[in-house]
């Protein structure tokens, strides 16, 4: 089953911060984090693991509550290069990924 | 230099012809994966494979196929039973995790955009 992340679209100023959720009605053994630019490939963000364990990108946070089966994507301090449409994937069995729809960021000056 | 690459970027074929999308990578990685994306929309599966000459389908393998004679390789067929195949096709491979770890990261290729005609 699809995770949905949420908002769908949000727009900043420089500087400011953002939220982006993922939530599955299933159990999780970890989430994936994604950023797609326009017409490109996704680029990969972070990997949270059941257990609390997290790789990837050192200037963004994330948060996994397994209970909850949600995980949250923390951007601070935007800059015009975080613009672009951020992917979770949940990993539940077979080791395969589910992506959500996508939540579209944009950074103005 | 390591990477995924994908052949052609862009693709136009009339309906009812099969097409192949071909999928290559270098970094001695086990599991490749074809992703398709439509406009606005997020990644869904189409076949994944963790071995050589060994394949799973994902969420929307009808109208496609796929082989896996190579490690470093990963053709996707577009059949004439796809329904609607217009779409932008992202290749992309893992190292395969450890057990009880997790997934590792992806890496995707450029992708392809093919158009029915």
């Amino acid at each position: 089953q699809q995770p949905v992340q949420s908002p769908q679209a949000v727009i900043l100023r420089e500087g400011e911060d953002a939220v982006i959720n993922c939530s599955s009605s299933k159990a999780l053994y970890s989430v994936h984090w994604y950023r797609q630019k326009h017409g490109e490939a996704p680029v990969f963000l972070m990997i949270l693991l059941k257990g609390g364990e997290q790789k990837g990108h050192d200037k963004i946070s994330a948060s996994f509550n397994e209970k909850k089966q949600q995980s949250s994507l923390y951007l601070t301090a935007s800059q015009l290069s975080y613009s672009g449409t951020y992917f979770c994937g949940t990993e539940t069995s077979g080791s395969r990924l589910t992506f959500g729809e996508g939540t579209q960021l944009t950074v103005n000056p | 230099d390591g990477g995924i690459t994908q052949s052609p970027k862009y693709l136009f074929r009339k309906e009812g012809q099969n097409v192949t999308l071909s999928c290559e990578q270098n970094l001695n990685h086990d599991a490749m994966y074809w992703y398709r994306q439509d406009p606005g929309q997020g990644l869904r599966l189409i076949y994944y494979s963790q071995i050589v000459n060994d394949f799973q389908k994902g969420d929307i393998a009808e109208g496609y196929s796929v082989s896996r004679e190579k490690k470093e390789s990963f053709p996707l067929t577009v059949t004439s039973a796809q329904k609607n195949p217009t779409a932008f096709y992202l290749c992309a491979s893992s190292t395969w995790p450890l057990q009880g770890v997790g997934m590792n990261e992806q890496f995707f290729g450029p992708g392809t955009r093919l158009t029915v005609l």
